[in-house]
């Protein structure tokens, strides 16, 4: 089993909508999780972090459930600028390196 | 601040060639890391280094790959040979003294082509 498992998509959705991706890593002592965007053909980049309680960035909403090992990302009111690879992205502890998913791809269409 | 600075940004070589990617950190940074993505196998973990001193390099592929960094501005990675399947963008990261995913950053990757 791959240590962070995504839907590698794409998804394809009109502009105005709401897209949620989830990814499941296999470590059950991972402590620390993120994802991270990355535009095609650049380098992967913080789009934020998640925590235990949930956590919201405008129009992004991130959610970490323990017990199932999984992470959530709801985009709402999709934008076609959020067109991009999403990235799930796990670390066993604060000083060990992260561990990437392959990623989940969005197509926002206008 | 300039960030992490990579070179070259495109390579198309031939297969046997020696390759040599550069990395400059940004200034401060004790971590650095060199990932390499492909669409098969995504982001891999090649090697990271702590105050120059290699940690792990458990995510070398094998023994063409070789990295160093001989100071904290500079690291390089090499692949001698290089062969088809090493076609992949090598991304070089780096991060402050506490690591944490929020406070990596990557370089814009170079591209490398092996024909």
């Amino acid at each position: 089993r791959k240590e962070v498992e995504q839907d590698p998509g794409p998804f394809n959705v009109p502009e105005g909508a709401t897209v949620a991706f989830n990814c499941t890593y296999s470590n059950s002592a991972s402590q620390s999780f993120f994802w991270y965007r990355q535009d095609c053909r650049k380098e992967p980049k913080l789009l934020m972090s998640v925590y235990s309680s949930g956590n919201e960035d405008g129009r992004f909403t991130a959610q970490l459930n323990r017990a199932s090992q999984y992470i959530s990302l709801l985009i709402r009111d999709s934008k076609l600028s959020d067109s991009a690879t999403y990235l799930c992205v796990v670390s066993l502890s604060g000083n060990t390196p992260l561990v990437f998913g392959k990623g989940t791809r969005l197509s926002v269409i206008a | 601040d300039a960030g992490v600075i990579q070179s070259p940004r495109h390579e198309v070589t031939e297969m046997g060639q020696e390759v040599t990617l550069r990395c400059k950190p940004i200034s401060g940074h004790d971590y650095l890391f060199w990932y390499r993505q492909t669409m098969m196998r995504g982001l891999e973990l090649l090697i990271y280094f702590n105050n120059n001193v290699p940690i792990d390099d458990s995510g070398m592929p094998e023994d063409r790959f070789s990295a160093k960094m001989p100071n904290a501005s500079f690291s390089n990675l090499k692949i001698q040979p290089s062969e088809p399947r090493d076609s992949a963008v090598y991304f070089c990261a780096s991060s402050r003294r506490v690591f944490s995913g929020n406070t990596i950053y990557f370089g814009e990757g170079s591209w490398l082509t092996v024909v």
